[in-house]
């Protein structure tokens, strides 16, 4: 099944600038969600894009999707060290039923620096 | 707001040791999934179940088995613990046709296979 890829793999910023990780995949998705987990801790869902959706925002996030080039980026604003955490893409498949299953990439590991 | 629990948060066992993880959800979900993670390399789909009484493999099946007796409970077994099932066990679950697709996380499990 495929895997996002997830680039940087470590992404390290100053409070205040701006943090951009991007995801690739191979296949057809139905949507595109962004994960974020603190250390020690579960992975929450911060957005979910679709794949006849081009841009969404919430808050100081701001996804996009280019599904002609199979890429995603995640734009993080105005960053401040709560941010720190890894972050990572999740692919739902297009086609069949999925029974909600979702394949994530490798992350990306944020830290904000005060 | 318990959420998803997973008990328990961390075991260590020996090799060819048995154990059983479990997994409980009080949102009255239908999907719940069991994954494993690693370093560098994301979450891996182990199981994942649609409703009670039914279970399907997912993308790393092998050494695992699950069951899902309850529809808020979701068992994870190992049968003989390998060095190679060493990682962080999370637990997911998820609303069929929910319109965000969120899947919901407890905060792992981490298991030490010696």
């Amino acid at each position: 099944s495929q895997q996002g890829e997830e680039d940087p793999q470590a992404l390290s910023i100053q409070e205040g600038e701006n943090a951009t990780m991007n995801c690739s995949y191979k296949t057809s998705i139905n949507n595109l969600q962004w994960y974020r987990q603190n250390s020690g801790r579960g992975l929450v869902h911060l957005i979910l894009i679709r794949s006849n959706e081009r841009e969404k925002h919430s808050g100081r996030l701001r996804v996009t999707l280019d599904t002609s080039k199979k890429s995603s980026s995640l734009l993080i604003t105005a960053s401040r060290a709560a941010d720190t955490a890894s972050y990572f893409c999740a692919l739902k498949n297009a086609g069949g039923t999925s029974y909600g299953k979702l394949t994530f990439g490798q992350g990306t590991i944020l830290t904000v620096h005060p | 707001n318990a959420g998803v629990t997973q008990t328990p948060k961390f075991r260590v066992l020996k090799t060819g040791q048995s154990m059983t993880l479990l997994c409980a959800q009080d949102m009255n979900h239908e999907y719940m999934y069991w994954y494993r993670q690693d370093p560098g390399m994301g979450l891996r789909l182990i199981h994942y179940s649609v409703g009670e009484g039914t279970t399907a493999k997912g993308e790393v099946p092998d050494g695992y088995n699950v069951s899902r007796l309850k529809k808020q409970n979701f068992l994870l077994g190992l049968e003989s613990a390998a060095p190679s099932q060493t990682s962080v066990y999370f637990c997911a679950s998820s609303q069929r046709g929910s319109p965000t697709g969120e899947l919901f996380f407890g905060e792992g499990s981490r298991l030490t296979v010696l």
